[in-house]
C-alpha cells in the first residue's frame, strides 16, 4: 500500500548523540519535506527536496542535515543531539503533479535529555 | 516574506451551531491556501483547497484576497470535527508550503 514512513516514532536519547530520523515513501514522489512540529507554534519548514540529489534548507534554521540518494529515502541526521532538538518531527511528501496535497507521515518525537 | 496567522489557539462550541476558524495570510504573490486537520492519535491530512471550492465534510472556505483571509465554515458543528486545524499557503511552484500555528476545536456535545 502507498504510504509514507516515519521511525522512529519515539526516540529518548542523551546530549551529544547523534540519531538519523528516517522517512520512506512508497507514493512515487518527487518532492519530500521535514517539518518540526511544536505545540502551540506553526509547523516549521526545516528541509525539502524536489528529487535524487536536490536538497534545499527551509526557513528554520537547524543544524540538521538531509540526504536524498533515492526517491523513495529522505533521512534527517542530527550529529550531536541537544535538548533544544527535542520536538516532534513531521515527513511529508508531494507529487509535481498535485501540487497543494501534502502526505505525511505519523511523526518522529524525539527527547533529547 | 509569508506568513500564516489563525489568532486563535483554541475554540470551542456546541454541537449544532456554526463554527468559524479564522486564518489571515500575507504573500508577495498569488498563493495557493489550504485548510489541514489532524484528528486525535492521527495523522495531519488535507481537508480542502480553496482552488476546488468543494465542500469536504461540510467545511467550506473562501479565499478573500481583499482582506487576504481564508476562513474555514460550517454550518453545524459535529463532535467528530473536534480536531487541530492548520491554515497552510504555498506560492505556484508548490515547492514550500507555510503552515498557521494552528486552532484546536472543541465540538461540546
Amino acid at each position: 500500500e502507498a504510504d509514507i514512513y516515519q521511525t522512529p516514532r519515539y526516540l529518548v536519547i542523551g546530549t551529544g548523540k547523534k540519531i538519523t530520523l528516517e522517512c520512506s515513501q512508497t507514493m512515487g514522489h518527487d518532492k519530500m519535506y521535514w517539518y518540526q512540529q511544536d505545540p502551540g507554534m506553526e509547523l516549521h519548514l526545516i528541509h525539502y527536496s524536489y528529487g535524487v540529489n536536490s536538497t534545499e534548507k527551509g526557513d528554520l534554521s537547524s543544524e540538521s542535515t538531509v540526504s536524498r540518494i533515492r526517491t523513495e529515502h529522505f533521512p534527517l541526521t542530527l550529529e550531536s543531539a541537544r535538548p533544544s532538538h527535542t520536538s516532534q518531527y513531521l515527513c511529508a511528501s508531494s507529487s509535481r503533479l498535485n501540487t497543494g496535497e501534502l502526505f505525511f507521515g505519523e511523526g518522529s518525537r524525539l527527547t533529547v535529555l | 516574506a509569508q506568513r500564516v496567522t489563525q489568532p486563535e489557539k483554541l475554540l470551542s462550541v456546541f454541537k449544532g451551531a456554526p463554527v468559524e476558524l479564522k486564518c489571515n495570510y500575507s504573500y508577495s504573490g498569488s498563493p495557493e491556501l489550504f485548510w489541514y486537520v489532524q484528528y486525535s492519535r492521527q495523522r495531519l491530512q488535507l481537508l480542502l483547497r480553496h482552488i476546488s471550492r468543494e465542500s469536504i465534510k461540510g467545511f467550506t472556505a473562501d479565499l478573500n484576497k481583499g482582506e487576504t483571509s481564508f476562513h474555514l465554515k460550517k454550518p453545524f458543528a459535529q463532535e467528530e470535527d473536534s480536531a487541530m486545524y492548520y491554515c497552510a499557503l504555498s506560492g505556484r511552484t508548490g515547492n514550500q508550503f507555510y503552515f498557521g500555528t494552528g486552532t484546536s476545536l472543541t465540538v461540546i456535545p
